[in-house]
């Protein structure tokens, strides 16, 4: 049982450049999550998910798009890479909410 | 707005010293409880959560947590802290018929040997 995986944990982007954050969980999970961490700044989420099919906007979604095809996989896509998206992103999922969530190992972003 | 406040942002102690973290929420109905925690470099990990019966809470490590409705508490202690608690803590609530969680914004510790 892996929990939830995220790849990769380390990525240097140009400004400009894209790429796709990977989160997958192996535990049925239907509430997935993506989150960015900034220092001092807490949790702020990007976009989550109640189920295969089915995304909505968080606090910050501006610069970033999901999907959700299965139940298992919830990539984050960064379009065009900004400074400001220099961060430390959190992909998370629970099965219920009075369970709490499982968080992966998260993935250090540099946009230079 | 429902939001969820951590009153320290910073705490310095030295080891075997107690330790009292607090969470206040608002929120009136129904809610579910967390504290998370984040060790230097390393993701979340639960360290105890309430959603019913006794409203006091024991987590792994030695912590605990004590849920108080009237006051829209539910305040993180530990009777004696070691260095390995130095650590960022999350207080967490999830509100009604919410998708998601409510954070606060942390409260980094450090435990002095």
């Amino acid at each position: 049982n892996a929990g939830v995986t995220q790849t990769p944990k380390f990525r240097i982007l140009k400004i400009g450049q894209s790429m796709t954050l990977q989160c997958t969980q192996d535990m049925n999970h239907n509430y997935m999550y993506w989150y960015r961490q900034d220092p001092g700044m807490g949790l702020k989420l990007i976009y989550y998910s109640v189920g295969a099919g089915i995304t909505d906007k968080g606090e910050v979604p501006n610069g970033y798009n999901v999907s959700r095809s299965t139940t298992e996989d919830f990539p984050l896509r960064l379009e065009l890479a900004a400074p400001s998206q220099t961060s430390v992103y959190f992909c998370a999922s629970t099965k219920s909410h009075v369970e709490g969530y499982t968080f992966g190992s998260g993935t250090r972003l540099t946009v230079v | 707005a429902q939001s969820v406040s951590q009153h320290n942002h910073h705490v310095i102690l030295s080891e075997a010293a107690s330790l009292e973290l607090g969470c206040n929420y608002s929120y009136g109905g129904t809610v579910n409880l967390f504290w998370y925690v984040q060790y230097p470099g390393q993701h979340l990990q639960l360290l105890l959560k309430y959603f019913s019966g006794d409203p006091l809470v024991k987590g792994i490590k030695g912590f605990e947590a004590e849920f108080i409705k009237s006051k829209f508490s539910f305040n993180l202690r530990k009777p004696s802290v070691q260095w390995s608690d130095t650590a960022e803590y999350f207080c967490a609530v999830h509100a009604g018929n919410n998708r998601k969680l409510i954070w606060g914004l942390g409260t980094s510790l450090a435990v002095n040997p």
